[in-house]
């Protein structure tokens, strides 16, 4: 079963707003990570951020983690209309391992 | 070079036949991972190859799909006798050498695959 879902599926916002996209995850993990994928095509990595932290900074972006909920959350401040891609959550399947199981992604729109 | 190629970048073939897809991970990264995403779908996880260990086939949908790491470097995925379930973007990422245990994964662009 999907190990990490995203939410919502699809969010559509006017540049200058902020866009928050939600992760789930299942089982205990090490780390989390977002990616941003544009036009179906390959992925690229935004940020990770460890168990142990509760939240990072990278530019516009902010991600928290709560472990004890097993989630995570995504915001994007100050939208572009170059953000507009698909953004995808990934987790180790177990604790300690290498591998990433990918969740189904949010399609965000920022319309000019 | 600086990232993880793939090739061909699409690839349209009659049912039946076979199919070879390529990808070039990032010199020097140990681990390769091949995943296949359907139209506005998630990442389906097909099959992992670190080092010298024995390749981590689990996602593999069926004896049709098989892939080889030649050398440590080049990874081959093979379609044989395509089915039309087989259309899909075909995407390779490979990840550098393990730092405190956390992963990136850097990702190709990806091989479209349509299935006529």
């Amino acid at each position: 079963s999907q190990q990490g879902e995203e939410d919502p599926q699809a969010l559509s916002i006017q540049e200058g707003e902020n866009a928050t996209m939600n992760c789930s995850y299942k089982t205990s993990i090490n780390n989390l990570q977002w990616y941003r994928q544009n036009s179906g095509r390959g992925l690229v990595h935004l940020i990770l951020i460890r168990s142990n932290e509760r939240e990072k900074h990278s530019g516009r972006l902010r991600v928290t983690l709560d472990t004890s909920k097993k989630s995570s959350s995504l915001l994007i401040t100050a939208s572009r209309a170059a953000d507009t891609a698909s953004y995808f959550c990934a987790t180790p399947p177990q604790r300690g391992s290498e591998k990433l199981v990918f969740g189904k992604g949010t399609k965000l729109t920022v319309n000019p | 070079g600086a990232g993880v190629s793939q090739s061909p970048s699409n690839k349209v073939t009659e049912k039946g036949k076979d199919v070879e897809l390529r990808c070039d991970p990032i010199s020097g990264h140990t681990a390769l991972y091949w995943y296949r995403q359907s139209l506005g779908q998630g990442l389906e996880f097909l099959i992992y190859f670190q080092g010298n260990s024995a390749p981590d086939k689990s996602g593999l949908p069926s004896d049709r799909f098989s892939a080889e790491r030649t050398g440590g470097s080049v990874s081959t995925l093979t379609i044989q006798r395509t089915q039309q379930e087989d259309s899909a973007v075909y995407l390779c990422a490979s990840i550098a050498p393990g730092r405190e245990g956390l992963y990136e994964q850097f990702f190709g662009p990806g091989t479209r695959l349509t299935v006529l």
